[in-house]
């Protein structure tokens, strides 16, 4: 069974930082990309960020580029976002998700409980 | 970006009635190479993470019930329920996977009459 747990949601000053960890299991985690979508409290769905199956390909949304850095480390079968000079526009639920290639982007098939984040001073 | 406009934003349906959800992009998102339209639809209930209903425009997702069906190409999608259940009532998200960044509709909410 596809399980992907999320970490290190909290509370954050503006411009300070917080580390989302996801620990997967169920599958063979360096065969699949990975991503982050976020949604705010009663708001719908944004894209995030995306990472190939060996790391070295990633995409970001314009408005976290150069905040947000995606990783992995595939023998720990683990996703991370690091967070960096957050804004309030951050706060949301991050969820880490699957996409069903080995690619950066495509469909995602396996999405976890999510973590949330929230930005206040 | 490729915009994705969901209709209608909120859809009231009888049990066993049909719901029909529509989703246009703002390009298209048909890759004439493979004839592949990039396009997923997502399935959000209350309290819970979406789903995956549809991917390629009109594959369902193993599990998925047979009443759940995606249609449409390049820019004019439509999800439909053909008999809407108690379970179904959800917020329905299309997403185009085609080009980056990924975009989602701003979702359409089914409830039950």
């Amino acid at each position: 069974e596809v399980q992907l747990v999320e970490s290190g949601g909290g509370v954050a000053r503006p411009g300070g930082s917080l580390r989302l960890s996801c620990a997967a299991s169920g599958f063979s985690f360096d065969d699949k990309g990975m991503t982050w979508v976020r949604q705010a409290p009663g708001k719908g769905l944004e894209w995030v960020s995306g990472i190939n199956w060996n790391g070295d390909r990633t995409d970001y949304l314009d408005s976290v580029k150069g905040r947000f850095t995606i990783s992995r480390d595939n023998a720990k079968y683990s996703l991370y976002l690091q967070m960096n000079s957050l804004r309030a526009e951050d706060t949301a639920f991050y969820y880490c998700a699957r996409i069903s290639s080995p690619l950066v982007r495509g469909v995602i098939d396996y999405w976890g409980q999510g973590t949330l984040v929230t930005v206040s001073s | 970006d490729i915009v994705m406009t969901q209709s209608p934003d909120s859809l009231t349906v009888s049990l066993g009635e049909r719901a029909t959800i529509n989703c246009k992009a703002s390009q298209t998102i048909l890759y004439s190479s493979n004839n592949n339209n990039y396009l997923a639809w997502y399935q959000q209930k209350p309290g819970q993470p979406p789903k995956l209903l549809i991917y390629w425009a009109s594959t369902r997702q193993s599990g998925v019930p047979d009443r759940f069906t995606g249609s449409g190409s390049a820019t004019d999608f439509t999800l439909t329920i053909s008999s809407l259940q108690p379970e179904d009532v959800a917020v329905y998200y299309c997403q185009q996977y085609y080009t980056s960044p990924p975009t989602f509709g701003q979702g359409t909410k089914v409830e039950i009459k």
